[in-house]
């Protein structure tokens, strides 16, 4: 299956710990998206790569959480001293590049749940 | 004012049925739309695309109306694996890498 890749597919940890997750997009997709979503409510964009470069984040993103792509291939999305309210479906995603028209395909999600 | 907007539903329609949901877009730049499937607890799945002209795909009509910024979702003879939560997505007006999600009209198609 050469579909978007992430894990883990669940992960529980407790209030104030650090939890990383990891994204492996298709491979010929140069464009990757990170989302969040919580029960009841559509993927929130977080924030997305060009490449290894890091367009746009959103301000849902507070300064605990942290995106890397370091080789254009492979993204890490890093939530420090997590909070309860971060508990939600952590969404991977990733596109071709183009003029529009370019859907995003996703990931299994990461669920993260934090006590 | 969302970016996107859906009616929540539930859509509870008998198998065989027809039925359609709308979506409203708050940019009128807007230029790229989609509908995507999302089943519970799944990741959401491309459904299709949203063309100017309106578009087909089986059972799948979807159309677009810039003037009223709306687009369309009508799904004829409805099965029982057609019960989902459909997503309206649409992208930013100046930056269509950049995609806006509705929060999803539920649809229960019912023996």
């Amino acid at each position: 299956d050469t579909g978007v890749s992430q894990n883990p597919r669940h992960k529980i940890t407790k209030r104030g710990q650090n939890v990383t997750f990891r994204c492996d997009p298709i491979s010929e997709h140069n464009r990757l998206y990170w989302y969040r979503q919580t029960l009841g409510q559509g993927p929130e964009f977080l924030t997305y790569f060009q490449n290894e470069a890091q367009l746009e984040k959103s301000r849902l993103l507070s300064d605990r959480f942290s995106a890397e792509r370091p080789k254009g291939s492979f993204s890490t999305l890093e939530i420090q001293r997590t909070e309860q309210g971060d508990s939600a479906m952590y969404l991977c995603a990733s596109s071709l590049p183009g003029t529009g028209y370019s859907p995003l395909h996703f990931g299994n999600g990461t669920r993260l749940t934090v006590t | 004012r969302k970016e996107v907007e859906q009616d929540p539903g539930p859509f509870n329609v008998p198998e065989g049925a027809t039925v359609a949901f709308n979506c409203t877009y708050s940019n009128s730049a807007s230029q790229s739309f989609f509908w995507y499937r999302q089943d519970c607890r799944k990741e959401p799945k491309l459904l299709m695309s949203v063309y100017s002209s309106g578009n087909e795909d089986g059972r799948f009509t979807a159309q677009l109306n810039r003037a009223s910024q709306y687009i369309s979702l009508l799904i004829r003879d409805s099965k029982l694996s057609d019960s989902a939560t459909y997503l309206c997505v649409v992208t930013a007006a100046r930056d269509f890498n950049k995609f806006y999600f509705g929060s999803g009209t539920k649809l229960n198609v019912k023996p």
